[in-house]
């Protein structure tokens, strides 16, 4: 069965300092991984997808980006952290067949992170 | 830009009763719907898809779709206070993304 991983779970982090956040899929290849933000109270805001090793798309242009050197890891990071960086971050992962039924997304655990 | 719409409640429904939970989305290209369920401080996890007009059961939950409305609802059956947590609705949104609702907060009252 597929599993995912994602760690931390929680970070407090100054503003100015770096960030990685890491998140690995066990169980299945080539799936699409993505990160998603969840502000308090808020909705899923996607970040980054990714269909496979080296390909990464932006939704949502900020101090944040994303690498994928592996088929199932997929790496979010920031040179330098805001306040406004400070949420609910989910990696997450999904078949990507295509067609019906082929885009449910599996979430990680989550990392809540405070940036300080 | 491609959205998909709840009401962010609180739905509050005594224990037992039926739980009506609403979606619109705005990409008639969308052809999969999903239901998630999120627990406070925890991430979603997939109750439902469908992708066909009508109804789809499995168990205590319904999912119903119309793409002509481009409407989607989840209906809980005998609703227990276990199922109080937020509902995301989502829509795939081609190029194997997934769209997210803001989501609804059920409150089930014993």
């Amino acid at each position: 069965s597929q599993t995912i991983h994602q760690w931390p779970a929680t970070l407090v982090q100054p503003v100015g300092s770096p960030l990685s956040l890491e998140c690995t899929v066990e169980g299945t290849s080539n799936p699409n991984l993505y990160w998603y933000r969840q502000a308090a109270g808020r909705g899923l805001q996607l970040l980054f997808y990714s269909v496979g090793i080296g390909q990464i798309s932006s939704e949502v242009p900020q101090n944040l980006s994303a690498s994928r050197p592996q088929d199932r890891q997929f790496i979010l990071s920031s040179k330098k952290l805001l306040l406004s960086d400070s949420g609910f971050y989910l990696c997450a992962w999904s078949l990507g067949t295509g067609g019906v039924g082929g885009t449910e997304a599996f979430f990680g655990q989550g990392t809540r992170l405070t940036v300080v | 830009q491609k959205e998909v719409e709840q009401n962010s409640g609180p739905l509050s429904v005594p224990e037992g009763a039926i739980a009506s939970l609403n979606c619109t989305y705005s990409d008639r290209g969308s052809q999969s719907f999903f239901w998630y369920r999120q627990y406070s401080g925890k991430s979603p996890e997939l109750i439902m898809f469908i992708y066909s007009n009508g109804d789809k059961e499995d168990g205590r939950f319904t999912a119903q779709l119309n793409k002509a409305s481009q409407y989607v609802s989840l209906l809980i059956r005998d609703s227990q206070p276990s199922d109080s947590a937020t509902y995301l609705c989502a829509a795939d949104g081609g190029y194997q993304k997934v769209t997210f609702g803001t989501g609804t907060k059920l409150q089930v009252i014993p």
